[in-house]
């Protein structure tokens, strides 16, 4: 089955650390988004892509790093610049970015400070 | 700057009858509005998407209106059943590189 697969469903950081969210669609969809949420708020664009080793920020980059080194992974790397990490992260996928098509998401990743 | 508006509280409606969701943007002329369903803990899924040359669209027991008047689109799931209970999003397409503005969505209970 084609779709977009997140890992891992939970994770925990530490204070100052870096942690990496893993992001894998298997649908040859050449734009990648991460999106974040938070209660009460829709979702907020941290980054995306829209081919193979190019991304944008978006809204609320700061604190966020991203990779595309390949068309089916966008792993996103929140850093200890982050000062408010703890949300539900989202990442999604679209056959193309310049197109008003459906978005694919993946099942999330809800990340807590501890 | 722009606004997208849901009613952040939830709405209770009893199973048979239909659910109704309202969806208000400003300062933003869209032209093709999303919208999608949010289980607990999962990711959205693409339920419905509107043009605004179009008034209605329909998928089985789900219609959107889009007034680009009132700046309104409005969600409706007719025979509504508990399996419907699911918070609903709506999202605008931005920009000419057709990025999407979220609003927070509303939570919709369906009461046996």
């Amino acid at each position: 089955d084609g779709g977009i697969t997140q890992s891992p469903k939970y994770l925990f950081r530490k204070e100052g650390q870096n942690v990496t969210l893993s992001c894998e669609q298997n649908l040859n969809h050449d734009a990648m988004y991460w999106y974040r949420q938070d209660p009460g708020q829709g979702l907020r664009l941290i980054y995306y892509s829209q081919i193979v080793n190019d991304f944008q920020k978006g809204d609320i980059a700061e604190g966020y790093s991203v990779s595309r080194e390949k068309k089916e992974s966008f792993p996103l790397t929140v850093t200890s610049a982050q000062k408010n990490p703890t949300a539900f992260y989202l990442c999604a996928s679209k056959l193309r970015e310049r197109m008003n098509t459906e978005a694919f998401f993946g099942q999330g990743t809800r990340l807590t400070v501890v | 700057s722009q606004k997208i508006e849901q009613n952040s509280e939830a709405l209770n409606i009893q199973e048979g009858k239909t659910a109704t969701l309202t969806c208000n943007y400003t300062n933003y002329s869209p032209a093709y509005l999303q919208w999608y369903r949010q289980d607990p803990g999962r990711g959205p899924v693409f339920l419905l998407l509107i043009r605004e040359n179009e008034k209605e669209k329909r998928k089985e027991r789900l219609k959107v209106t889009f007034d680009t008047t009132l700046k309104q689109s409005l969600f409706h799931i007719t025979a509504s059943q508990p399996a419907d209970s699911a918070t609903y999003l709506c999202a605008l397409v931005r920009g000419s590189n057709y990025q999407l503005i979220w609003g927070a969505g509303t939570k919709l209970i369906i009461k046996p």
